[in-house]
């Protein structure tokens, strides 16, 4: 059974600051995909990872995937407020004709002033 | 981009009653649909996968005949909760995927908040 786990679950830090939430993940993959989430919203697409050494950028964050070390992570630039929320990774796996998505515990971010 | 949208937003119904979820991909067809369960301060959990015309595959644990999934046109699922209880209080998710797409994205629903009383 595919396990995805997040680290850390909570993350409060100051505006300005760098930090890094880590995705692993339990077996083979090569599709990564990073979410956003506001309270009571639904997700928002951040990044799609599609092959080993992917990195993408937009604005003060970025992502990268390291498909042998099973690992993705989302970095955070000198964070601002707007960035409070919560962030889910989740992983694709093909099964049979089609694929499935298992989803990370979620990061909870809270960016204080 | 492609939009996927659901209906009702939220709903609050009575215990032992059946409520329906529509979800639809206004711009583009959906290939296949996913339906997610995401508890407060939880993660999403895959409910079931529903292909147009075939029957949904359920995730294991997933009560088939309680969470009723119907796809019956490339831009239309529905997901029926039959007498539902307050332990099926929870924020329903639909996402979308349509062939072609080389990233595989599922496009996600604004989601369905239900409160069984």
């Amino acid at each position: 059974e595919l396990k995805v786990e997040q680290n850390p679950l909570f993350l409060s830090m100051q505006e300005g600051k760098n930090y890094t939430i880590y995705c692993n993940y339990s077996t083979t993959s090569d599709r990564l995909y990073w979410y956003r989430q506001d309270p009571g919203k639904s997700l928002e697409s951040l990044f799609v990872l599609l092959s080993n050494g992917a990195v993408k950028q937009e604005g003060r964050l970025m992502a990268s995937l390291d498909t042998k070390a099973r690992l993705s992570t989302l970095h955070i630039t000198a964070a601002v407020h707007d960035l409070s929320a919560t962030y889910f990774c989740a992983v694709d796996i093909v099964i049979g004709s089609g694929s499935r998505l298992t989803f990370g515990e979620g990061t909870q971010l809270t960016v204080n002033p | 981009g492609a939009v996927v949208s659901q209906h009702p937003s939220w709903v609050i119904c009575k215990s032992g009653t059946s409520v329906k979820i529509e979800c639809r991909s206004l711009d583009f067809q959906a290939t296949t649909m996913f339906w997610y369960r995401q508890f407060p301060k939880q993660s999403l959990m895959l409910m079931a996968t529903s292909n147009e015309g075939s029957k949904a595959t359920y995730e294991q644990g997933v009560e088939k005949d309680k969470f009723l999934i119907n796809h019956a046109s490339l831009t239309l699922s529905t997901l029926t909760v039959t007498s539902a209880h307050p332990e099926d209080s929870s924020f329903y998710i639909c996402s979308a995927t349509t062939s072609g797409d080389v990233e595989d994205t599922q496009y996600f629903g604004p989601g369905t908040r239900l409160t069984v009383l």
